[in-house]
């Protein structure tokens, strides 16, 4: 299953809405699609799990929705420690591939 | 303290062979599905292979299957990744995550660097 993200990069200023898109070529399996937040150097932070639960110590300004093959997160209202990276990934059908990311700075 | 540590990253030369290790603490990995992932510099994230909870099943990424062998070490509570044959695209960061159906990929390693150059 490929995943592709929009936009590449986003860019937003604190306190607006931010919305991502993944997008799967086919319909991903029991809707298992995961969101992870990742910044320079670190490993990727796990966010939404499954598409809509917010994984444990999440803010509740991050949600994702969707079914199928059309999948959002959404941030909100963005905070300056949300500026990073996302990625989607589905785990319903091996392999368990990961979109190839969203780029949101600040405007 | 739960957590995962990743080693044994380093140079090679391509067509050499290298075995990364992801050390389990606080958890049994046997308890979960345990996956290796990788990020070449600059790039997105790319999944590598997973191993079940009982080690039954294993699932490659098709740039890797066929070079690369997943495995555990249950009394060593520690996660291996040997990678032969290897390639001057499988510079990377690798990770090792745990998986549960509960929580997903919810424990990440901090990551060790292969660098495939001659």
């Amino acid at each position: 299953i490929v995943l592709t993200q929009s936009p590449g990069t986003l860019s937003l200023s604190p306190g607006e809405r931010a919305t991502l898109s993944c997008r799967a070529s086919q319909s991903v399996s029991s809707n298992y699609l995961v969101w992870y937040q990742q910044k320079p150097g670190q490993a990727p932070k796990l966010l939404i799990r499954g598409p809509s639960g917010r994984a444990t110590g999440i803010p509740d300004r991050f949600s994702g929705s969707g079914s199928g093959t059309d999948f959002t997160l959404t941030i909100s209202r963005l905070e300056p420690e949300d500026f990073a990276v996302y990625y989607c990934q589905q785990y319903g059908s091996s392999p368990y591939t990961f979109g190839q990311g969203t780029k949101l700075e600040i405007k | 303290q739960v957590e995962l540590v990743e080693s044994g990253g380093g140079v090679v030369q391509p067509g050499r062979s290298l075995r990364l290790s992801c050390a389990v603490s606080g958890f049994s990995s046997s308890e979960y599905g345990m996956h290796w992932v990788r990020q070449a510099p600059g790039k997105g994230l790319e999944w590598v292979a997973v191993i079940s909870d009982d080690g039954n099943i294993k699932y490659y990424g098709d740039s890797v299957k066929g070079r690369f062998t997943i495995s555990r070490d249950i009394p060593k509570n520690t996660l291996y990744l040997q990678m032969n044959s290897l390639r001057v695209e499988d510079t990377a960061v690798y990770y090792c995550a745990r998986f549960s159906w509960a929580d997903t990929f919810d424990l990440w390693g901090q990551g060790t660097m292969v660098t495939v150059s001659s």
